[in-house]
Order: structure tokens, then C-alpha cells, then sequence
């Protein structure tokens, strides 16, 4: 079965400052896909950014970046000139293509704090 | 709606009664999901619909646990008999089709307190 693990319970970054969220996983399988999603207090769970494992270019939305390593099954979630708004619970999700389609696994989850 | 809709927001029940939870997709989305989130963890699959079809109910804790989606739309969660341990947020999500590029849209959940 697939894991997702992370290992940083919580982390507190400066406005305007960039911090690193860390993800690993454990998959036998060479095609799958990695998500991370942002949980604010509203209990909403939103998508922040993908990467498909056959790409080896790593996904970028504006602020958001990741830093994708294969072999070693390693998922980090960089954010750049934090925002009080990005305060949340961040999970690393892993989807398996091969299985019930969409059917996510997720870590325990990141809670990030930002401070002024 | 925009958005995946759920109610009750919150829900209270003492132990050993009976619970729906209800979950409104995104019109037109083929496939919803269930997930179970306990307190500070992540959420935990429960079971995929496609359509009126439950084609995954693997994550389904007990057999306390039923779900339904008669008409392809609306879904609802029942919780028999509910127990403590049962105490978390129940969080529906749903997409367009069941395709790996196809996103998930989640609703804010009902949290569900076991007393």
C-alpha cells in the first residue's frame, strides 16, 4: 500500500519570507501522480499544485513550487514571499493511477504558520 | 451551486444513534467521494461513487457505515449505531469524470461529534 509521510507536524515562516514543506511517499509503482492541498480553518480542502511522476519538470504556480526527486521519493512544497493567507494545514496527497481513479492517500498533514 | 455543498455543517449525536450526512456535487460531476478526516490527521478514503454505481467501498470502517447516491447526484453518508471512535469531519468531494487530470473539488465537511 501506498504511505505518505510528513514529518513536520508544524513551521512558522515571516511574511514575506519562503519556506519548505517536506513529503516523502513510498510507491512501487513508475506512474502515479502528487498533489499538495492547503486546509484553512473552513475545512475546505484546495488544490495548490500537481505533478504528474512522468514529468521531470517541477510544477510551478505563481508563488507555489515543488521540488520533485523520483528516486528519491521526495515531494517538497516551496512557498515564496509568504502571505497571511497561506496560514493553513497543507497535506501531500499520492494518487495512483492504476487504482480507483482519483482515490487520494494523504500525509498527516503541515500546519504553517506565518507570522508578521 | 459553485461549489460541492454539505450539511449539516456540524452534527452532534449521542452514541448508538443513527446519522445521515449529506452531500450535493458539482451538477453534471460523474464521481464523488467520501473521506473521513479524525483530528489532526489527513483525510482517510472511504468510498467512490461513479455515477449511481459504488464502485469502491473499500474504506468503509464497519458495516455500520452505508452510502448511497440513487440518482446519480445527491449522496448520503449513514452512520449506524455511531460510536465515539466516529467522532471526525466527513468530507464529500466530486469531479467531473473519473479521470486521473480530472481535479477533485471538496466540500467543507460536517463534523460529526460522538457524545
Amino acid at each position: 500500500a501506498q504511505t505518505v509521510t510528513q514529518s513536520q507536524p508544524e513551521m512558522s515562516v515571516q511574511e514575506a519570507e519562503t519556506v519548505t514543506l517536506s513529503c516523502t511517499y513510498d510507491t512501487s509503482e513508475s506512474d502515479y501522480y502528487l498533489f499538495w492541498y492547503k486546509q484553512p480553518p473552513s475545512r475546505q480542502m484546495i488544490l495548490v499544485i500537481r505533478q504528474e511522476a512522468y514529468k521531470q519538470q517541477n510544477a510551478t504556480e505563481n508563488r507555489f513550487s515543488v521540488n520533485f526527486q523520483k528516486a528519491a521519493k521526495s515531494f517538497s512544497l516551496k512557498i515564496s514571499d509568504s502571505q497571511l493567507g497561506d496560514a493553513a494545514m497543507y497535506f501531500c496527497a499520492y494518487r495512483d493511477p492504476t487504482g480507483t481513479a482519483s482515490k487520494l492517500t494523504f500525509g498527516t498533514g503541515t500546519r504553517l504558520q506565518v507570522t508578521l | 451551486g459553485a461549489g460541492v455543498s454539505q450539511s449539516p455543517r456540524y452534527k452532534v449525536a449521542k452514541r448508538g444513534q443513527d446519522v445521515a450526512l449529506r452531500c450535493d456535487p458539482i451538477s453534471g460531476h460523474v464521481s464523488l467521494f467520501w473521506y473521513q478526516q479524525a483530528l489532526g490527521q489527513g483525510p482517510e478514503f472511504l468510498t467512490y461513487f461513479q455515477n449511481e454505481a459504488q464502485l469502491d467501498k473499500s474504506g468503509l470502517p464497519s458495516d455500520r457505515f452505508f452510502a448511497e447516491r440513487p440518482e446519480g447526484s445527491v449522496s448520503t453518508l449513514k452512520i449506524q449505531r455511531t460510536q465515539q471512535e466516529d467522532s471526525a469531519v466527513y468530507l464529500c468531494a466530486s469531479s467531473l469524470a473519473g479521470t486521473d487530470n480530472s481535479p477533485l473539488h471538496f466540500g467543507n465537511g460536517t463534523r460529526l461529534t460522538v457524545t
